[in-house]
């Protein structure tokens, strides 16, 4: 069973623009989450995370929101640059899991001029 | 952050020979390594954790004599395909952690073709 899911397997945004990728997840005892950018043929790269105790971290033009009550998360890249056309992978953690990502289905963005 | 390297990036074998793909922390010591596979067009898929100086511990529905993995020291993991068939061609990633609550590194990932 999927327990992180996200629901838009695509996006596209004009530059400049924001760019708002959402993920779901089922699992109660999920307590950490993280963001990955991906390219073809290359491993995930760490954009962000939040732990559960919070609602909202933010670096740079990405931020990241989390509302534990909906089991919901989101990113959002502001303002979005052709560079950041990519596959971005939303994963989750429990507390007794160190280390084991679930991650969602991806979503790939596609940033255009 | 922190690095880790994975060997080979691209490996071609014909089917029924064994392939081994090593993980290494270049920059940190990790006794915890995991291993994904991905499918074209699908999420990445936990494999297995590879404990050092220990079994690992395979995910259900992961074949432990297919997938050989080895945790020699506290900086390398290897993962070995053994016999392989045309449909264990996919894209094999490893990662790493610091420590507890830290983000995983990953390696640059295997693509496998089974020919």
């Amino acid at each position: 069973d999927q327990q992180v899911k996200q629901n838009s397997p695509s996006l596209s945004v004009q530059e400049g623009r924001i760019s708002i990728l959402n993920c779901d997840y089922t699992n109660s005892m999920f307590d950490y989450f993280l963001w990955y950018k991906k390219y073809p043929a290359e491993g995930p790269t760490f954009l962000i995370s939040i732990s559960s105790i919070k609602d909202k971290n933010e670096d740079g033009r990405f931020t990241v929101f989390l509302n534990k009550s909906a089991k919901h998360l989101s990113l959002h890249i502001v303002p979005s640059q052709p560079g950041d056309s990519a596959v971005y992978f939303c994963a989750a953690r429990g507390a007794d899991s160190w280390g084991k990502l679930q991650f969602g289905a991806g979503t790939q963005v596609v940033v255009t001029p | 952050g922190a690095v880790v390297s994975q060997h080979p990036s691209r490996v071609i074998c014909k089917s029924g020979t064994s392939v081994k793909i090593e993980c290494r922390s270049l920059d940190f010591q990790a006794t915890t390594m995991f291993w994904y596979r991905q499918f074209p067009k699908q999420s990445l898929m936990l494999m297995a954790t590879s404990n050092e100086g220990s079994k690992a511990t395979y995910e259900q529905g992961v074949e432990k004599d297919k997938f050989l993995i080895n945790h020699a020291s506290l900086t390398l993991s290897t993962l070995t395909v053994t016999s392989a068939h045309p449909e264990d061609s996919s894209f094999y990633i490893c990662s790493a952690e610091q420590g507890a609550n830290t983000e995983a590194f990953f390696g640059q990932g295997t693509r496998l073709t089974v020919v």
